[in-house]
């Protein structure tokens, strides 16, 4: 069956702009993760969705960073007036219903900020 | 709070030797642990998952091994080859991943 897929690939924008990541998790995965990587280093956690509901939005970095997922399905990073620091690969994950289930990854969004 | 070490950042060993790569956490309250590997500028691929209670996971050339008392996961790759070449990640379960900064790896022809 289908992975998770998550769009665009590749985002350049400039500073102060907004940017919306996507990704569209297992079918029938009911949790749903975002992670950020720098580079050089492992990938951070962001925020974890358990159906449509943040579970725990704590690696959050500030409240430029928001994330939705309003029908438990598909969910949408949102970053406001992006900084060079917002600059990375982010990655999605999903799982099926429980938390300690194995997370399955999509091929990332590397957002570059100028 | 969980921590993950991996050690060394960066090992580069001719082809054909069998190596260690070594992950140490802090804390043993976890589901499971897993090893990734990743190419330059690209996602993540599933190596390795070792339950919490399982000691080892073995796929082709690598296997893993997991000691929760001391903290420590191993993954030994045997008989390298320049295609083992890539970054190698672990992270370990506690409902979300807590990640290693990886280890980079050059296999030389």
């Amino acid at each position: 069956g289908a992975g998770v897929s998550q769009t665009p690939s590749n985002k350049v924008t400039e500073k102060g702009k907004y940017v919306e990541l996507r990704c569209d998790p297992i079918s029938g995965h009911t949790a749903l993760y975002w992670y950020r990587q720098s580079l050089g280093q492992g990938p951070e956690f962001l925020i974890y969705f358990q159906g449509t509901g943040a579970a725990d939005d704590s690696g959050l970095p500030n409240d430029r960073f928001f994330a939705v997922r309003p029908e438990g399905s598909v969910s949408t990073l949102k970053i406001q007036r992006t900084e060079r620091g917002d600059s990375a690969v982010y990655l999605c994950a999903s799982s099926p219903a429980g938390s300690d289930n194995e997370q399955f990854f999509g091929p990332g969004t590397r957002l570059t900020v100028l | 709070k969980q921590e993950v070490t991996q050690i060394p950042a960066a090992l580069s060993v001719p082809e054909g030797e069998n190596l260690v790569l070594n992950c140490s956490f802090t804390d043993s309250a976890i589901y499971n642990l897993q090893w990734f590997r990743q190419d330059p500028g690209k996602g993540l691929t599933s190596l390795l998952l070792i339950q919490s209670s399982q000691r080892e996971q073995t796929s082709g050339r690598l296997n893993a091994s997991l000691d929760k008392s001391s903290g420590r996961s191993t993954l030994y790759i045997a008989a390298s080859q320049p295609g083992d070449s890539a970054t190698y990640l672990c992270a370990v379960l506690i409902y979300q991943l807590i990640w290693g900064a990886g280890t980079k790896l050059i296999i030389k022809p």
